[in-house]
């Protein structure tokens, strides 16, 4: 079974400064990586996902996330936070496909 | 508009009760999922279904039942063997052939008392 580690539970950062959320991943075989985010107490909605291909993804909201194979990880960045970005994200890894593995989340909180 | 439909949003019942949280989905998804999240632990796999009439276990099962006669639906009770219940569930759905790619529900918050 993977195991994935999100080594942030909480990120703060000021409004407009970069941000990166970093997630590790057990195992360097074929892998699905995803990241999600959570507003309180909704669903999970599907900010960028990695199935193959380029390394580079761009997701929704000027997310993106960079798959760095010989590093197992999956780091989500974005240039320049909002205060609409305050919310619970989580990094999840697929390698069937039947099974997610997701993090325990990474609590970002943007300050004005 | 499609979507996958939880209800209610948040659930309030006595300890020994069995209880039943409804997940329907209007996506025409095949393969659907029941997930636990608890505050600092992610969420975790309970059961999940491919197709009607079949399902298989998740990580933590143990105290859970799910039933999957329609397509569309995919009901989890809580039992009373479930020791610690309360906690919020999320129900997901995916096509057959791209199971990779889960839609989710707005979830359920399970109180018990």
């Amino acid at each position: 079974a993977q195991s994935v580690t999100q080594l942030d539970s909480q990120v703060p950062v000021f409004e407009e400064a970069p941000v990166e959320l970093r997630c590790n991943y057990s195992s360097s075989v074929s892998v699905y990586l995803f990241w999600y985010v959570q507003y309180p107490n909704q669903g999970l909605q599907l900010l960028l996902k990695y199935l193959s291909g380029s390394t580079l993804v761009k997701g929704i909201n000027g997310f993106e996330a960079e798959f760095n194979k010989s590093q197992t990880s999956f780091h989500l960045r974005k240039p320049s936070v909002h205060i609409s970005d305050t919310a619970e994200y989580f990094c999840a890894v697929s390698d069937t496909g039947n099974q997610f593995y997701f993090g325990t989340g990474t609590s970002l909180t943007v300050i004005p | 508009d499609g979507g996958i439909t939880q209800s209610p949003k948040y659930l309030f019942r006595k300890e020994g009760q069995n209880v039943t949280l409804s997940c329907e989905q209007n996506l025409n998804h095949d393969a659907m999922y029941w997930y636990r999240q608890d505050p600092g632990q992610g969420l975790r796999l309970i059961y999940y279904s491919q197709i009607v009439n079949d399902f298989q276990k998740g990580d933590i099962a143990e105290g859970y039942s799910v039933s999957r006669e329609k397509k569309e639906s995919f009901p989890l009770t809580v039992t009373s063997a479930q020791k610690n219940p309360t906690a919020f569930y999320l129900c997901a759905s995916s096509i057959e052939d791209k199971p990779h790619e889960q839609y989710f529900g707005p979830g359920t918050r399970l109180t018990v008392t």
